[in-house]
């Protein structure tokens, strides 16, 4: 079974500047996604960004960015400066490319709070 | 982009009491819907997946008997706790994704508070 670990509970980040967030996962499977997804105080999940396993590129949007390393099964988000409107728990999540019903195995999340 | 919508986004009902929740996709086919509850400051747990037109599938632990799931058509789903007891309080999000393109992406709704007295 795939797992998705995030080690760290909480971060903190001043606003206007850089965090990191760590992602893991365990899978036997090649090809696949992964995602971060956002979770602001209103609970509405948000698609941050997403990766496909087989693009050795790592994806950008805007200030958001990952540094996807295969090998290692690493899936860390780059938060580049932060604003105020970022706090909020941040989920890292994969789903195997095949079947239909395949579904999102999500981490424990991080809470991030972005200060002045 | 894709919207997803749930109904009520607030609930209290007494112990005994049935409860739906209704989700709708607004803007794309959903042909697979899914069902999660979220305790505080936890993460997202998936209790069943369904096709439309099929049974749905529940995850293990979850009473299927107790969470009643339909996805009678493309754009609608429903979760239905039945007898609902204070320990079924939590918060539920559905969530859809279709079959090509964007609409491949899972898209979740705002959510629904349960609260059972």
């Amino acid at each position: 079974a795939q797992t998705v670990t995030q080690s760290q509970p909480e971060m903190s980040v001043q606003e206007a500047e850089t965090v990191t967030l760590s992602c893991t996962y365990d899978t036997s499977e090649s090809d696949y996604y992964l995602f971060w997804y956002k979770q602001p105080p209103s609970r509405q999940m948000i698609l941050v960004i997403r990766q496909e396993a087989y693009k050795q590129q790592n994806a950008t949007e805007n200030r958001f960015s990952v540094n996807f390393q295969k090998a290692a099964k690493s899936f860390s988000l780059k938060i580049s400066d932060s604003q105020l409107g970022d706090a909020a728990m941040y989920f890292c999540a994969y789903r195997r490319k095949t079947g239909t019903a395949s579904k999102l195995t999500f981490g424990t999340g991080t809470r991030l709070q972005v200060t002045l | 982009g894709a919207v997803v919508s749930q109904h009520p986004s607030r609930v209290i009902c007494k112990s005994g009491t049935s409860v739906k929740i209704e989700c709708r996709s607004l803007d794309f086919q959903a042909t697979t819907m899914f069902w999660y509850r979220q305790f505080p400051k936890k993460s997202l747990m998936l209790m069943a997946t369904s096709n439309e037109g099929s049974k749905a599938t529940y995850e293990q632990g979850v009473e299927k008997d107790k969470f009643l799931i339909n996805h009678a058509s493309l754009t609608l789903s429903t979760l239905t706790v039945t007898s609902a007891h204070p320990e079924d309080s939590s918060f539920y999000i559905c969530s859809a994704r279709g079959t090509s393109g964007v609409y491949n992406e899972q898209f979740f709704g705002p959510g629904t508070r349960l609260t059972v007295l």
